[in-house]
């Protein structure tokens, strides 16, 4: 069984803190990354779909990173808010549409 | 951004009956979609990928004549548990395939 881990499994900051969580991934079969914010009973929020060696994406104040050949992605956010808190999701891609997902990373900010 | 939604969002039902869960992307056409699963603390977990007009493929140790899935049209899956029983309390999730995979909001499954 190929697994996609996340870690921290939980975080708790303060408001204006900056973080960074971590995906592992098999770097056999890989074709694409994908980054999920989800919110309790919302949808999943597509934040980024990274494709290539190097990557670097940017949305506002969260940016991501990937690593294909070591089979890793960091998430950061910068000057975290209160409305950051929510579980994010990693998954892999193999190409055949359907995604392996870690067990997220559940982010909580206090004000 | 695409939206794709998920009905009912919760249902509570007696072992033995079954239930219909439906996902429908409303402003694009998904001629796959796929549906998940997640038991408490895990992980997401694929079920089976449901294709426009033709049958769907189920990954390994899900049952397809208990997880019956129906993708009558471009924007409508349907995902019924027959004959459910507690073991398949769950939280079910779809996912269509647009630009990247959209998710519903889920539908959380009770079965007294």
């Amino acid at each position: 069984i190929l697994n996609v881990e996340q870690s921290p499994q939980s975080l708790h900051v303060q408001e204006g803190d900056s973080t960074n969580f971590t995906c592992s991934f098999p770097s056999s079969n890989f074709y694409a990354l994908h980054w999920y914010r989800w919110e309790t009973a919302k949808s999943p929020e597509a934040l980024f779909v990274m494709t290539l060696n190097g990557d670097e994406k940017k949305k506002g104040r969260i940016s991501a990173t990937l690593n294909t050949k070591e089979g890793y992605s960091y998430l950061y956010i910068k000057g975290s808010q209160p409305e950051d808190s929510a579980t994010y999701l990693c998954a892999w891609d193999t190409g055949r549409r359907a995604l392996t997902f870690g067990s997220g990373t559940r982010l909580q900010v206090q004000p | 951004g695409a939206v794709v939604s998920q009905h009912p969002s919760w249902v509570i039902c007696k072992s033995g009956t079954s239930v219909k869960i439906e996902c429908r992307s409303l402003d694009f056409q998904a001629t796959t979609m796929f549906w998940y699963r997640q038991f408490p603390k895990q992980s997401l977990m694929l079920m089976a990928t449901s294709n426009e007009g033709s049958k769907a493929t189920y990954e390994q140790g899900v049952e397809k004549d208990k997880f019956l899935i129906n993708h009558a049209s471009l924007t409508l899956s349907t995902l019924t548990v027959t004959s459910a029983h507690p073991e398949d309390s769950s939280f079910y999730i779809c996912s269509a395939t647009g630009e990247t995979q959209y998710f519903g909001p889920g539908t959380r499954l009770l079965v007294l």
